[in-house]
């Protein structure tokens, strides 16, 4: 069964500062699909990164990275020089490229401090 | 450019009274869901369609139930609403063999009184 685990329910940070956020996940496929999502308060859900897992390269969206650790089934979101706007909840997530099944983690809040 | 358009953005319903929400997508794209998600939990799937072909969830309630007349267009309708069916719900779309990324619209907030 694939599952993704996100062991930080919250988190904070200073604004300016970085901050990472962590995600596992569990599959015996090859090849498939990572994501974090970001949903604000009372706001849509909204993609932030995207990597391919055949692809090593970590992906890079401005100011937000992940780490990509294939071996270890770890897939973490670095958000650096933390922003107000970065207020959210946080959702890892994951699809195979042999269904349309989609995969959340139970989510991180994270609040960035003035 | 609205992509994934969900109406109503709110919608109030008593109980037992059947309601519907509607989804639709300017992206073309083969595969439509439907999530439930209650305060700061995860979104949790009720069902998607690939084209015209429905996949239900095994733990769905038999209340929901849902329609995709076109590609454009999805509905989630819920039977008899209860107060545990008060909740958001989310559309999403994703390009099967495509960029496999969903896309969500605004979301529905309900209900029940």
């Amino acid at each position: 069964a694939q599952t993704v685990t996100q062991s930080q329910p919250e988190m904070s940070v200073q604004e300016a500062e970085t901050v990472t956020l962590s995600c596992t996940y569990d599959t015996s496929e090859s090849n498939y699909y990572l994501f974090w999502y970001k949903q604000p308060p009372s706001r849509q859900m909204i993609l932030v990164i995207r990597q391919e897992a055949y692809k090593q390269q970590n992906a890079t969206e401005n100011r937000f990275s992940v780490n990509f650790q294939k071996a270890a089934k770890s897939f973490s979101l670095k958000i650096s020089d933390s922003q107000l706007g970065d207020t959210a909840m946080y959702f890892c997530a994951f699809t195979q490229n042999t269904g349309n099944q989609f995969y959340f983690g139970t989510g991180t809040s994270l609040t960035v401090i003035p | 450019d609205a992509m994934v358009i969900q109406n109503p953005r709110y919608q109030v319903t008593q109980f037992g009274k059947p309601v519907t929400l509607s989804c639709s997508q300017t992206l073309n794209h083969n595969v439509m869901y439907w999530y439930q998600q209650k305060s700061s939990q995860a979104p949790k799937l009720l069902f998607h369609y690939y084209d015209k072909d429905f996949n239900n969830e095994a733990d769905t309630p038999d209340n929901f139930q849902s329609r995709r007349p076109n590609t454009s267009f999805c509905f989630l309708d819920i039977r008899s609403p209860g107060l545990g069916d008060a909740a958001m719900y989310l559309c999403a779309t994703m390009h099967f063999r495509g960029q496999e990324t969903q896309y969500f619209g605004p979301g529905t907030r309900l209900l029940v009184l």
